[in-house]
């Protein structure tokens, strides 16, 4: 199976600057016949499901926030806020989706503000 | 509105049973691989089975394995989990998924709470 790990486990961010969460895959989720990293970023709020951010490791779902990023290939990814906004507090998981249908998750990284 | 709506969590004693359902609207329902994925108290996610559009492919965790039963009802737009022998470590919430080959987990109920405890 492909092990998910995400680093940090937490991180504090002041209003409005930049939050940068890492993803590691323990084998690489990239697909040589379409050049596509089967990887997927998430944001569970609360007392809520979890929301599709990123998919294919930087392709944004529709209606989310460009202050949204994500990059990475192979084994390494990352997710940018660009500027942490208030509603951006929440608990961020990556995913693969590469060994299909043993799909893993990260353990999670939560953001607060400092 | 594409919406995914679980149901029939609850209180079950360990070795007990319980069904969960998850009501499909607004999207082909046919068209699409569904899975169930749980998360245990202030825990993460977990991916726990999954089932192919026309149910020919279907797999479990290893942790569910030969205990839980995943299935779908196309007509129905319905998709199930019957849950065997249940545990302690079974206690989460239970949220059914729809899988988009592109864009993977894109879809997600709000989920249905299941607590294992005597």
């Amino acid at each position: 199976d492909i092990v998910m790990t995400q680093s940090p486990d937490s991180l504090a961010v002041s209003l409005g600057e930049r939050a940068t969460i890492n993803c590691k895959s323990s084998q690489s989720v990239l697909y040589s016949s379409n050049n596509k990293n089967y990887l997927a970023w998430y944001q569970q709020k609360p007392g809520q499901p979890p929301k599709l951010l990123i998919y294919w490791a930087s392709t944004r779902e529709s209606g989310v926030p460009d202050r949204f990023s994500g990059s990475g290939s192979g084994t390494d990814f990352t997710l940018t806020i660009s500027s942490l906004q208030a509603e951006d507090v929440a608990v961020y998981y990556c995913q693969q989706y590469y060994s299909t249908p043993l799909f893993t998750f990260g353990p999670g990284t939560k953001v607060d503000i400092k | 509105e594409v919406q995914l709506v679980e149901s029939g969590g609850g209180l079950v004693k360990p070795g007990g049973s319980l069904r969960l359902s998850c009501a499909a609207s607004g999207f082909t329902f046919s068209s699409y691989s569904m899975n169930w994925v749980r998360q245990a108290p202030g825990k993460g996610l977990e991916w726990v089975s999954s089932i192919s559009s026309s149910s020919s492919y279907i797999y479990y965790a290893d942790s569910v394995k030969g205990r839980f039963t995943i299935s779908r009802d196309n007509a129905k737009n319905s998709l199930y989990l019957q849950m065997n022998s249940l545990r302690a470590e079974d206690t989460a919430v239970y949220y059914c998924a729809r899988y988009n080959t592109a864009t993977a987990f894109d879809i997600w109920g709000q989920g249905t709470m299941v607590t294992v405890s005597s």
